[in-house]
């Protein structure tokens, strides 16, 4: 069974728009949730994390996302987007002391 | 991306030749990965090791052989490879915990991109 599922293949959004990247995922117990993002040819950066706590986890890059456990679901966001925001973005999900990664989302922010 | 190092950045083999792919991470972690990154594909991973010892082995094809000789390096030998294996092999490393567990963040180096004629 998929652990982890990003729904959107890509996603677009003008500069200074609020944007989304969509993560659902599917674990017993209490799940540990990473966003990482990739530039082009350059490796998988960490974003930010959530472990316990504060449902709402503010990253880097002004990014945050937010735990919702009754929808398992662990939303991207950022209340403003830049055209250097333009990435692959992964959300990743540690099931049984094992990364699962998602398929990756790729964002586009037009000027 | 200094904490996780990775050589050479690019390389193109043919199908008969052997080749290595090293990693370096200067974080003073114990655990380090090799993930295949293709094309619209999730990332796949290859080999775990923690505490320098192989943990996991994803099924992948004898062709690719990893060594791991110290906690800070990471080789990934090639051999006989086939035009399918082309792709983005990235290295990661992170603190193990003491049941070899990896739950703790991943960092990675940028990749080699392997191209195989």
């Amino acid at each position: 069974a998929q652990s982890v599922a990003q729904p959107e293949d890509q996603v677009n959004v003008a500069e200074g728009n609020p944007l989304t990247v969509k993560c659902t995922y599917s674990v017993s117990g209490n799940p540990y949730l990473f966003w990482y993002v990739q530039y082009p040819n350059r490796g998988l950066q960490f974003l930010l994390k959530y472990i316990t706590g504060d449902n709402l986890v503010k990253g880097s890059y002004g990014f945050e996302a937010e735990f919702n456990k009754s929808q398992t679901s662990f939303h991207l966001k950022k209340p403003s987007a830049l055209v250097s925001d333009s990435a692959l973005y992964f959300c990743a999900v540690v099931n049984f002391n094992k990364f699962y990664f998602g398929s990756g989302t790729k964002l586009n922010v037009k000027p | 991306e200094t904490g996780v190092t990775q050589t050479p950045r690019h390389l193109v083999m043919g199908m008969t030749n052997k080749k290595s792919l090293k990693c370096e991470q200067h974080l003073g972690h114990n655990a380090m990965y090799w993930y295949k990154q293709s094309a619209k594909k999730p990332l796949e991973l290859m080999f775990v090791y923690s505490l320098e010892e192989r943990v996991e082995n994803n099924s992948v094809p004898s062709r690719f052989s990893p060594e791991c000789p110290n906690s800070s390096h990471l080789f990934l030998h090639l051999h006989t490879l086939q035009p399918e294996d082309s792709a983005l092999y990235l290295c990661a490393s992170s603190q193990a915990s003491s049941s070899g567990g990896s739950t703790d963040t991943q960092y990675f180096g940028p990749g080699t991109r392997l191209t195989v004629l």
